[in-house]
């Protein structure tokens, strides 16, 4: 069990230009979720995958926002066109059971991004 | 809808002092509540859990958390702070979402400082 990892840890982009992010879950999670940290608050869920199938995404997820998992390991998180209001911590996680009651989240590092 | 809320989003303790962390819940079925602790650039490590059975929860590093239902509450405890323990805490509930996933849903964190 390696953990959760993401890539990059940090990224300073220039408002308007597009940026990637990249998770690795751990590698028996078949479920993976990306949520959003601003300052001074707790994450807020984006989107999940079971496999590599999209099956939730928040209001929160703008046009501009596309995630993908291609083939049911990775994860990637795409933002077009970023803006100021981008600017966060985006944050993977990676978990297998299904029932709440059964299911802890693993976190990984998360990404922080700085839109200038 | 589910939700937490927690008071103080600064605490400050004394080295060996008792840690109270408080954490509120609206649900409207008994909910299913974490605690996760993140260090400084470090994702969400899981502290501890409550779903059903024992109402007095224990968890790693010395922590533990009492569900209360007549007072929607469930504080988080550590009898006696250490330096390690500065970090900052979020309080969250775990609900199903479409696709067979859960959501959590965090409170705005407590930053715990820990003072010699």
């Amino acid at each position: 069990d390696t953990g959760v990892s993401q890539d990059p840890r940090h990224k300073i982009t220039k408002r308007g230009q597009n940026v990637t992010f990249r998770c690795d879950p751990i590698s028996e999670h078949n479920r993976l979720y990306w949520y959003r940290q601003t300052l001074g608050q707790g994450p807020e869920f984006l989107t999940y995958f079971q496999n590599e199938a999209q099956l939730e995404k928040s209001r929160l997820l703008s046009d501009r926002f596309s995630a993908e998992r291609p083939k049911g390991s990775f994860s990637t998180l795409e933002i077009q066109r970023t803006e100021q209001g981008d600017s966060a911590m985006y944050l993977c996680a990676s978990s297998t059971y299904r029932l709440p009651a059964q299911e802890t989240q693993y976190f990984g590092p998360g990404t922080r991004l700085l839109v200038l | 809808a589910q939700s937490v809320t927690q008071l103080g989003s600064h605490v400050s303790v004394s080295e060996g002092a008792l840690v109270l962390l408080r954490c509120n819940y609206s649900s409207s079925v008994p909910p299913y509540l974490f605690w996760y602790v993140q260090y400084p650039n470090q994702g969400l490590q899981l502290l501890l859990k409550y779903t059903t059975g024992a109402t007095l929860v224990k968890g790693i590093n010395g922590f533990e958390a009492e569900f209360k239902k007549s007072e929607t509450s469930f504080h988080l405890t550590k009898p006696s702070a250490h330096m390690s323990d500065a970090a900052e805490y979020f309080c969250a509930v775990i609900k199903s979402i479409t696709g067979g996933g859960n959501k959590l849903t965090f409170g705005t964190g407590t930053q715990l400082k820990v003072e010699l």
